[in-house]
């Protein structure tokens, strides 16, 4: 089973941030919280993943909270291509498994 | 960089049958997993391939088995087809490195219909 809940869906106003959260209360010390996405049947897309600083990369921000209970994925400025499911996974990357759930359908609005 | 590549993108089979699926990893990755994606569901786990060999499994049949071969490169076999294994099937390729997780990435997929 997943270990992570996500609301089912989001909307999101075109060039406004989207913010999107995710609750992951058993994650482990040494377990990762993984963002992707997948737009329409597409092979699912790396965003970004963190142990448990805030990270930054070109896509996304991520933020977790101190006690790593919940995390929250930041599109700055959102455009209709950004129009997908994201999914947030948490796992061990020794494993190398990925449990996915059903993923946040997020739909960014003109 | 090709990324990771599947073969065929689509194809149909009829019950009873077997399928082949193919991927080539990413540049520099050695590690190759399989998952079964039905309509409107998430990705699932099959299994994982490292060094030629199956190191992990999820919860299919033994129906599903696969390869790897010494190129990094890998096989998905599916024997005597269900309706229910029509999906998309993904491949997903990785490195592992001592003390930091790295991210897998994903090829587009093989839609299988089975009839």
């Amino acid at each position: 089973d997943a270990k992570t809940t996500q609301p089912t869906s989001m909307d999101c106003a075109e060039g406004r941030a989207a913010n999107l959260p995710c609750n992951h209360s058993t994650i482990s010390g040494n377990e990762y919280v993984y963002w992707y996405r997948q737009i329409h049947s597409q092979g699912p897309q790396y965003i970004i993943h963190g142990l448990k600083n805030n990270e930054t990369n070109e896509m996304a921000s991520l933020i977790i909270t101190e006690d790593r209970k919940s995390s929250t994925l930041i599109l700055p400025h959102a455009t209709l291509r950004d129009t997908a499911v994201y999914y947030c996974i948490v796992g061990s990357g020794n494993t190398g498994k990925l449990i996915f759930g059903q993923g946040t359908t997020l739909q960014v609005k003109p | 960089d090709a990324g990771v590549t599947q073969s065929p993108t689509h194809l149909i089979k009829t019950r009873g049958q077997q399928v082949t699926l193919r991927c080539s990893p990413k540049s520099g990755h050695d590690t190759v997993s399989w998952y079964q994606q039905a309509l409107g569901q998430g990705p699932q786990f099959i299994f994982q391939y490292y060094e030629e060999e199956e190191r992990q499994r999820g919860n299919f049949p033994d129906r599903f088995s696969g390869h790897q071969f010494p190129n990094y490169s890998s096989e998905l076999n599916v024997n005597a087809l269900l309706l229910g294994d029509s999906a998309l099937y993904l491949c997903a390729s990785r490195t592992f490195l001592l003390g930091r997780d790295t991210e897998a990435f994903f090829g587009q997929g093989t839609r299988l219909t089975v009839v």
